[in-house]
């Protein structure tokens, strides 16, 4: 079956230290992966996708993802964490093939960043 | 760009009645839009599918009669919880495809349902 794993439910840095939310997905081909960023009762704001070429992608605020194929992880970093990064962070993969758009979401990261 | 907005932010209704709940692309026309549901904390449901003049397509386990789906146009798409209950309070996010080779989603920014 498709999914999408994010080990862990919370991580914790201090400000301007640098930070790594990890994601991992199990799909068939060659998938488009996604990171989102959710804000108390807010919707999903869009960072950053790969879909082809450099396995580096650089995102918005800074954040940036490395795919990997071989150990099918698609992690989310940053050199130097703020405090208002504190949000819940969630890892999406769009399966290849067919034609309808569908995400598959990892349950969710929250990240605290301390003062 | 490829903004989303969904109204009302935020709704309270007795138990037993109706709810809409609106979703437009504002400055694109979406083919297909995606509802939502989330429960605090937790990780986004895909609820069903709603493609452009035609019926929308519900994910297992969610009730097609309870949760009505109407993509009318290009840039609207309603949500109807009919008959709502307070195991119906959530919060309720679409998502529009703003088209080209990627079919990249783009989020509304939520609905907060409240049934007493």
């Amino acid at each position: 079956a498709q999914s999408v794993a994010q080990p862990e439910d919370q991580v914790n840095v201090a400000e301007g230290n640098p930070l790594t939310v990890k994601c991992t997905y199990s799909v068939s081909g060659n998938p488009y992966l996604f990171w989102y960023v959710q804000y108390p009762n807010r919707g999903l704001q869009f960072l950053l996708k790969y879909i082809t070429g450099d396995n580096l992608v650089k995102g918005s605020y800074g954040f940036e993802a490395e795919f990997n194929k071989s150990q099918t992880s698609f992690h989310l970093k940053k050199p130097s964490a703020l405090v208002s990064d504190s949000a819940l962070y969630f890892c999406a993969v769009r399966p290849p093939g067919g034609n309808t758009g569908k995400l598959i979401f990892g349950q969710g990261t929250t990240l605290q960043v301390k003062p | 760009g490829a903004v989303v907005s969904q109204h009302p932010s935020r709704v309270i209704c007795k138990s037993g009645t109706s709810v809409k709940i609106e979703c437009r692309s504002l400055d694109f026309q979406a083919t297909t839009m995606f509802w939502y549901r989330q429960f605090p904390k937790q990780s986004l449901m895909l609820m069903a599918t709603s493609n452009e003049g035609s019926k929308a397509t519900y994910e297992q386990g969610v009730e097609k009669d309870k949760f009505l789906i109407n993509h009318a146009s290009l840039t609207l798409s309603t949500l109807t919880v009919t008959s709502a209950h307070p195991e119906d309070s959530s919060f309720y996010i679409c998502s529009a495809i703003a088209g080209g080779p990627y079919n990249e989603q783009f989020f509304g920014p939520g609905t907060r349902l409240t049934v007493l």
